[in-house]
């Protein structure tokens, strides 16, 4: 089925940081992926959508400079968390779908996210 | 505005044992509900989803969930619980028909006990 690849699984950094997440569709492409944020204990608030090819659409109150978006081709968008400070601490989860008609969203397995 | 609401933060459930998960929504227009499983530190599975049909949805893992319009439920069950089937489980609901958006429930742990 179809596999979405997440990396790094985890990563710690120092705070005034930048930190790259990538997301990846192994076996598909997708125009269109998700990236959401999960406190713990707490659902997932969808931060932005990213485009193939153009800019990736926030959602409100989702600081654009602080989560840079690029989705450079059909397999791999990227989030990176520029400057980071503690409370951007958190998991951070990747999600796209393929183009079949009424095909679910599939999950990365999420980077956890630590600044000290 | 689309939402879905999960009422019980956690289920306990003997192992053997019918189970239910709750979700109700709240959306313009017709549905497009979904459940999915989260296992500790990993991403989301997709269990099952209705867009148009049968109410009675079967999925993965012996998972099934019933689309009850009249009570604007989507309840997740299965008859017969199994310990791994411990773990935090979403309700979503697509924004829009023509969009992959989607808004989740604030998640229900299961606790299956053997």
């Amino acid at each position: 089925g179809a596999v979405v690849s997440q990396h790094p699984s985890w990563v710690i950094c120092k705070s005034g940081t930048s930190v790259k997440i990538e997301c990846r569709s192994l076996d598909f492409q997708a125009t269109t992926m998700f990236w959401y944020r999960q406190f713990p204990k707490q659902s997932l608030m969808l931060m932005a959508t990213s485009n193939e090819g153009s800019k990736a659409t926030y959602e409100q109150g989702v600081e654009k400079d602080k989560f840079l978006i690029n989705h450079a081709s059909l397999t791999l968008s990227t989030l990176t968390v520029t400057s980071a400070h503690p409370e951007d601490s958190s998991f951070y989860i990747c999600s796209a779908r393929e183009s079949a008609l009424n095909s679910p969203l599939h999950f990365g397995n999420g980077t956890r996210l630590t600044v000290t | 505005a689309q939402s879905v609401a999960q009422p019980e933060d956690q289920v306990n459930v003997a192992e053997g044992n019918p189970l239910t998960v709750k979700c109700t929504y709240s959306v313009s227009g017709n549905p497009y509900l979904f459940w999915y499983v989260q296992y500790p530190n990993r991403g989301l599975q997709f269990l099952l989803k209705y867009i148009t049909g049968d109410n009675l949805v079967k999925g993965s893992y012996g998972f099934e969930a019933e689309f009850n319009k009249s009570q604007t439920s989507f309840h997740l069950k299965k008859p017969s619980a199994l310990v791994s089937d411990s773990a935090l489980y979403f309700c979503a609901v697509r924004v829009r028909y023509n969009t992959d958006k989607l808004i989740f429930g604030t998640g229900t742990r299961l606790q299956v006990f053997p």
